[in-house]
């Protein structure tokens, strides 16, 4: 069975600062997709990012980008220029590809307090 | 607007009593289903279809069932809640064959039983 794994469960940033959020998954899969979503306190979920397995460059969407290590299984998640407005809890999740219902995956979560 | 509506937003019952979460989506979707949001454990899926009248388990679908006799609703019921079906609930959306699709969800159901 697919895992993923979010070790961090909260992590803080300075206002303007840039911090790393990781993940890793467990698959035998070849065809795949990953997804970090965003959860703010509206507990709306938000597609942030989204990354092909079989691309190998890293998917950027402004300020968010990812760095895939598909080898190792790893799949962070790096915020620029933090804002007050990134505070959410932030979930990564897998897809299989092929027939997969929609179904994704989701790692624990991890909370993200972003300071003035 | 494209959405998935879920309702009640809030919901507060007590044991046994059956209860029924609404969920409705306007973007002709095939994929619908269910999860269930708990501290430390992320998101899990309860119950997910394929199309009108399909329907399977997902990872939790113990004391849970699901219909889907019209594509564009999916509702989720207990018949018997407990205590330990606490917890946020979200109902989501996806076109079929698009696996890259994100996932539409909607704003989530917090249900509490007493």
């Amino acid at each position: 069975a697919q895992t993923v794994t979010q070790s961090q469960p909260e992590m803080s940033v300075q206002e303007a600062e840039t911090v790393t959020l990781s993940c890793t998954y467990d698959t035998s899969e070849s065809d795949y997709y990953l997804f970090w979503y965003k959860q703010p306190p509206s507990r709306q979920m938000i597609l942030v990012i989204r990354q092909e397995a079989y691309k190998q460059q890293n998917a950027t969407e402004n300020r968010f980008s990812v760095n895939f290590q598909k080898a190792a299984k790893s799949f962070s998640l790096k915020i620029s220029d933090s804002q007050l407005g990134d505070a959410a809890m932030y979930f990564c999740a897998y897809r299989i590809g092929g027939t997969s219902y929609g179904k994704l995956t989701f790692g624990q979560g991890t909370i993200l307090t972003v300071h003035p | 607007e494209a959405q998935v509506t879920q309702n009640p937003r809030y919901l507060i019952t007590v044991t046994g009593k059956k209860l029924t979460v609404t969920c409705s989506q306007n973007m002709n979707h095939e994929y619908m289903s269910w999860y269930r949001q708990d501290p430390g454990l992320g998101l899990r899926q309860i119950y997910y279809s394929m199309n009108v009248e399909v329907t399977d388990k997902g990872d939790v679908p113990e004391g849970y069932k699901v219909s889907r006799k019209e594509k564009r609703n999916f509702p989720l019921i207990l018949e018997s809640p407990s205590p330990n079906q606490t917890s946020l609930y979200f109902c989501a959306s996806s076109p079929a064959g698009g696996d890259s699709s994100p996932l539409h969800f909607g704003n989530g159901t917090r249900l509490t039983v007493t």
